[in-house]
């Protein structure tokens, strides 16, 4: 079946670092590809997303880049800070349904 | 413009009950997701519906069921409640195209379903 495939699920990162988040997908149908950001206790928030004639977008901090051929797409923030500690979710979306990943616990430490 | 809300925020519930749950789409939003989020599972798709259809649904037993009204609020039900039904259940909703194309979903705070 359909899944979205999440590494790491844990990332432990030293203030000012990079972190990368990948994920791989098997409907080759998906042409949208968010990326969540869940902080405890709250709503998932979208952050990012990228469609598939993209294949790079950054918003300041963060970039997300799409391999379609390769099925992978990443989450790249630069320059982490304490407030970036979260658990981040990406997705794939087809047909009126998202898939999501596991999610990945980024930890920022100062 | 107000949020995705979703009611009640919190319930205990016991084996074997059943539950509704509601949810409020972003003003015109017309597409509203459902999803269950366990801490082993991450985000599990349930079912998504646009005017009023049902238009897609996940991996989950007929106990778990939905609907959608003309006003493009949603609700789901899940009858004869189990321990494993425990989780946070969000809603999403959209501005999709009618044709199916991608689109942004923005979620609600969820509700937390206990079932002892």
């Amino acid at each position: 079946g359909e899944n979205v495939e999440q590494h790491p699920s844990t990332l432990s990162v030293q203030e000012g670092d990079s972190a990368v988040i990948k994920c791989t997908y098997s409907d080759s149908a998906s042409n949208y590809f968010p990326w969540y950001k869940q902080e405890l206790g709250k709503r998932p928030q979208l952050i990012i997303d990228i469609r598939s004639n993209v294949g790079e977008k950054k918003d300041q901090r963060i970039a997300v880049t799409l391999n379609k051929t390769a099925k992978h797409f990443s989450l790249h923030i630069t320059e982490t800070q304490p407030e970036d500690s979260a658990v981040y979710f990406c997705a794939a979306s087809g047909t009126y349904k998202y898939i999501f990943g596991t999610g990945t616990r980024l930890k920022v430490l100062a | 413009k107000a949020g995705v809300t979703q009611t009640p925020r919190y319930l205990i519930k016991t084996r074997g009950q059943q539950v509704t749950l509601s949810c409020s789409p972003i003003s015109g939003h017309r597409s509203v997701s459902w999803y269950q989020q366990t801490p082993g599972q991450g985000l599990q798709f349930l079912f998504e519906y646009f005017s009023e259809t049902q238009r897609n649904k996940g991996n989950f037993p007929g106990r778990f069921s939905g609907r959608q009204f003309s006003n493009s609020r949603s609700e789901m039900n899940v009858s004869t409640l189990e321990l494993g039904d425990s989780a946070l259940y969000l809603c999403a909703s959209s501005l999709p195209p009618a044709s199916g194309g991608t689109y942004e979903q923005y979620f609600g705070p969820g509700t937390r379903l206990t079932v002892t």
